[in-house]
């Protein structure tokens, strides 16, 4: 069966901290990886990785896909409490998107 | 937030009665899709349209149905709610479907409770 899965489930750390949020899977007929942010609403788009070793980078934000060893990372560099949110990783198949259960990060002053 | 709402935004219903939540976008994106979110769970396909009266089953469709009409307009329906449906809702769009690689915009959400 089709799965994606995200660890750590959640995380707490201090403002300035350097986090990595991971995102394995193994699904047929992969098309790409996102990631969302969802704070207390709506998730919202962070990237999109379709091919290997490309790092995808805004602000403090990067992520790379491995679609060899079939993961994911999202690193936040220089955490803030406005980064205190759900990090949602999801694979696109051919005909539908499957979510992971999301990582929890909590960033504290 | 790219031009989706969602009504009502929270509901309380009792188990046995029929509800329909209502998906609006002003963005005439061709996709539109809904989403439970469960705690443990993430975000799980109900169902998805491609176009107007064009619908797909998702991962989690019993005991759902949708309608689309009109382009801007995507409904869900549960016909007769169940404890188990208690959740929140997401609708969301894309202008390609799925396997186009491409990103979907969520609406607000819809917080329903099923007593």
């Amino acid at each position: 069966e089709d799965k994606v899965v995200q660890s750590p489930l959640s995380l707490v750390v201090h403002e300035g901290d350097t986090v990595t949020l991971n995102c394995s899977y193994e699904v047929t007929n992969f098309r790409s990886l996102l990631w969302y942010k969802q704070e207390k609403k709506a998730p919202t788009f962070l990237f999109m990785l379709t091919s290997s070793g490309i790092e995808k980078k805004s602000g403090r934000l990067s992520s790379i896909l491995d679609k060899k060893e079939l993961f994911s990372i999202l690193n936040i560099t220089a955490t803030q409490t406005g980064d205190s949110a759900v990090y949602l990783c999801a694979v696109e198949r051919s005909n539908d998107m499957r979510f992971g259960a999301g990582t929890r990060l909590t960033v504290k002053p | 937030d790219a031009g989706i709402t969602q009504s009502p935004r929270h509901k309380v219903t009792e188990t046995g009665t029929p509800v329909t939540l209502r998906c609006h976008q002003t963005e005439n994106h061709r996709y539109m899709y809904w989403y439970r979110q469960d705690p443990g769970h993430g975000l799980r396909l109900i169902h998805y349209s491609y176009g107007v009266k064009d619908t797909d089953k998702g991962e989690v469709s019993d005991g759902y149905s949708v309608s689309r009409s009109k382009t801007e307009d995507f409904l869900l329906t549960l016909e007769s709610a169940t404890s188990s449906q208690t959740s929140v809702y997401f609708c969301a769009i894309s202008d390609q479907g799925p396997g186009q690689s491409n990103e979907q915009f969520f609406g607000p959400g819809t917080r329903l409770t099923v007593l």
